[in-house]
């Protein structure tokens, strides 16, 4: 069963700073995996999706990477804004062949502070 | 705005009580899904319908009942629920249930059972 561990469970740095959020998954065998952000009480917005043969994304200050191998997952963010607050959460989406590829499979999510 | 809306964004109901959640996507979309988030546990699937099929249903107890009428609109009907079953449920949807189409979220319900 894929399990996905994303630390730091909270992360508190001040504004104008660099910073690495990390996601660790169990199973290799995946197709895909995505990074969202979600706001206090709001929904999911995805950042980035990264298919498992690709090594990172990037969108403006963020870059993602991926090395299926390890089964690990950077988020890094530049320059962090007091904006960039929120939960951080990373996903797999499994290569299956059975047809239950479309589940993704969340983290627990990283809480980050930016402060001002 | 992604596209998908939810109603109501708040709810509190009586354990006793029936209620029905309601999302509705706008993308033209043929996959639609429920997710549970519950405090300091990961997003669960819950139950996922493509093409109006329900090609999901991942334990969830019976007094979850989901209802799909048509590609746009997914129901989330609730009777006697319990206190643990408090939590933010999210909707999402797809181009279909491939796995190389994005999940697009709607903003959630934020369910309190007393």
């Amino acid at each position: 069963k894929q399990e996905v561990t994303q630390i730091p469970a909270a992360l508190s740095v001040p504004e104008g700073e660099n910073l690495v959020l990390n996601c660790s998954f169990t199973d290799s065998a995946i197709y895909n995996l995505q990074w969202f952000r979600q706001d206090p009480g709001k929904g999911l917005t995805s950042l980035l999706l990264i298919q498992s043969s690709q090594r990172e994304q990037t969108s403006g200050r963020l870059n993602a990477s991926l090395d299926k191998s390890s089964g690990r997952s950077t988020l890094y963010i530049a320059a962090s804004q007091p904006g960039d607050s929120a939960t951080y959460l990373c996903a797999v989406r499994p290569l299956d062949s059975g047809g239950s590829n479309y589940k993704l499979t969340f983290g627990k999510g990283t809480l980050l502070t930016v402060n001002p | 705005e992604t596209g998908v809306t939810q109603t109501p964004r708040h709810l509190v109901m009586g354990m006793t009580n029936k209620k029905s959640l309601k999302c509705e996507q706008h993308l033209g979309h043929n996959a639609m899904y429920w997710y549970k988030q519950s405090a300091k546990k990961p997003l669960e699937l819950m139950f996922v319908y493509n093409f109006k099929e329900q090609t999901e249903n991942n334990s969830v107890p019976s007094r979850f009942s989901p209802e799909c009428p048509n590609s746009s609109h997914l129901f989330l009907h609730l009777h006697t629920l319990q206190p643990e079953d408090s939590a933010l449920y999210l909707c999402a949807s797809s181009q279909d249930g491939g796995p190389q189409y994005e999940q697009y979220f709607g903003p959630g319900t934020r369910l309190t059972v007393t």
